[in-house]
């Protein structure tokens, strides 16, 4: 059973930055998994923010970057502002048509 | 401007069925892959299963093989879930959602209650 693991809470105060992350419980996480990220406020659908490890979605503020880190993918937040309280999530793709989503990093600004 | 609209949510009794459609407009539809994805209430999200442009390969997660089918019409610019067989634990809100290589723009998504 795969597992793709990010922290489940951050904290990080108004402009500064925030690195969260992305990893596998079995495997290093490489460009071959296309990590991609999204920011879902409560009630709301999903945002796509980054996927293919660091391109943007159209839209989304350059204070929003994709990495690889060690082993694991990273989504770095620069500047952070009040509305960047969210949920983040990442997602790996596993191979054979199959994707794995990380448990979440509720993000609080303050 | 790209627009997905899910519809076909309720409430349904464990061991039923239930349709889900996803209306697709401001884009050429027949040219992108389209997943479902869900979120159970208060937790995160869960890839469910994709299709490609021409409906030719589909794909599922593990725990929706065999009772989820994936569809699409191109000629009517509609995505479609089948889902038989059921479970509480298939409670979520389902979203539809564009694209691949984790590239998708998302729908709204509909809320399906599995209880009795």
């Amino acid at each position: 059973q795969t597992v793709v693991t990010q922290e489940p809470s951050f904290s990080v105060s108004p402009g500064g930055t925030v690195t969260l992350t992305c990893g596998l419980s079995s495997d290093s996480v490489s460009p071959n998994y296309y990590p991609s990220w999204y920011q879902q406020t409560p009630g709301q659908a999903p945002r796509t923010l980054i996927h293919s490890t660091n391109i943007r979605s159209s839209g989304v503020p350059d204070r929003f970057s994709g990495s690889i880190l060690g082993n694991k993918a990273a989504l770095t937040i620069t500047g952070a502002q009040a509305d960047d309280e969210s949920d983040y999530y990442c997602v790996l793709y596993m191979g054979g048509g199959s994707w794995v989503f990380g448990g979440g990093t509720k993000l609080t600004v303050l | 401007e790209v627009q997905l609209v899910e519809s076909g949510g309720g409430l349904v009794k464990p061991g039923g069925s239930l349709r889900l459609s996803c209306a697709a407009s401001g884009f050429m539809f027949s040219y992108y892959n389209m997943n479902w994805v869900r979120q159970a209430p208060g937790k995160g999200l869960e890839w469910v299963s994709s299709i490609s442009s021409s409906g030719s390969y589909i794909y599922y997660a593990d725990s929706m093989q065999g009772r989820f089918t994936i569809s699409r019409d191109n000629a009517k610019k509609s995505l479609y879930l089948q889902m038989n067989s059921l479970r509480a634990e298939d409670t979520a809100v389902y979203y539809c959602a564009r694209g691949d290589n984790g590239d998708y723009a998302w729908g709204q998504g509909t809320l399906v209650t599995v209880s009795s």
